[in-house]
């Protein structure tokens, strides 16, 4: 089975920097997927990481460690847009496994 | 289409019922998946076709629920005597192969709000 644990809730503020991690456990794993989601739309991509290390795209960076079963996306200079739920989610290996697992989301309301 | 198309955007209907409800996917995907999100959780995977054929249906709750692709491109989601419990929005995704290397990206669309009354 998969099991996905993330923060619900989280506040920061406009301009800073903030942390939103992942642990997950997984009986295959092939990639992790962040996904952001504003309120009544669709989940939109943000990142994949498959290998350890960092991959940063623009004010956005995930991390992953696969040993440890942990991820984290980490958001600079944030801005009041940023405020959404961000999902991380799991993708298994083996078989017709192609489909993502999400965790419950990370509500992430920025403030002024 | 440029995105993945879904229809309807809001379905009411009465417990007891049954619902179709549509996904249209990005051109050339053939991948394409079926998930619920009741709010404040994140996506449920329901089903993952592969062209015309069910690869992983793992997801489904019950055999209330039934999804077809029958061309490999639409997909439709059904579901029979509908519950109050399956109020919910079901998101349809797709993406370019079915593989599991490489990103392989999901491209959600905008989701069908079902409530059942």
């Amino acid at each position: 089975g998969q099991n996905i644990d993330q923060p619900t809730e989280m506040t920061a503020t406009e301009g800073a920097i903030v942390q939103i991690n992942c642990t997950y456990q997984t009986s295959g794993f092939n990639g992790l997927f962040w996904y952001q989601q504003h309120a009544g739309e669709a989940p939109t991509f943000l990142s994949y990481n498959v290998l350890d290390g960092l991959e940063e795209k623009g004010r956005f960076s995930s991390f992953l460690s696969r040993s440890k079963g942990y991820s984290y996306l980490l958001l600079k200079e944030l801005q009041m847009k940023d405020s959404a739920s961000y999902l991380c989610a799991v993708r298994g290996r083996g078989g017709a496994t192609n489909k993502l697992i999400f965790g419950t989301g990370t509500l992430l309301a920025v403030q002024p | 289409g440029a995105g993945v198309s879904q229809t309807p955007s809001n379905k009411v209907t009465e417990k007891g019922k049954y619902v179709e409800l549509r996904c249209d996917p990005i051109s050339g995907h053939t991948a394409l998946y079926w998930y619920r999100q009741s709010l404040g959780q994140g996506p449920e995977f329901l089903i993952y076709f592969q062209g015309t054929g069910a690869a992983d249906d793992s997801g489904l709750p019950n055999d209330r629920f039934f999804a077809v692709r029958p061309e490999g491109s639409v997909s439709t989601l059904k579901i029979q005597r509908t519950e109050r419990g399956d109020s919910a929005v079901y998101l349809c995704a797709s993406s370019l192969g079915g593989g599991n290397s490489g990103a392989n990206v999901l491209t959600f669309g905008a989701g069908s709000r079902l409530t059942v009354l």
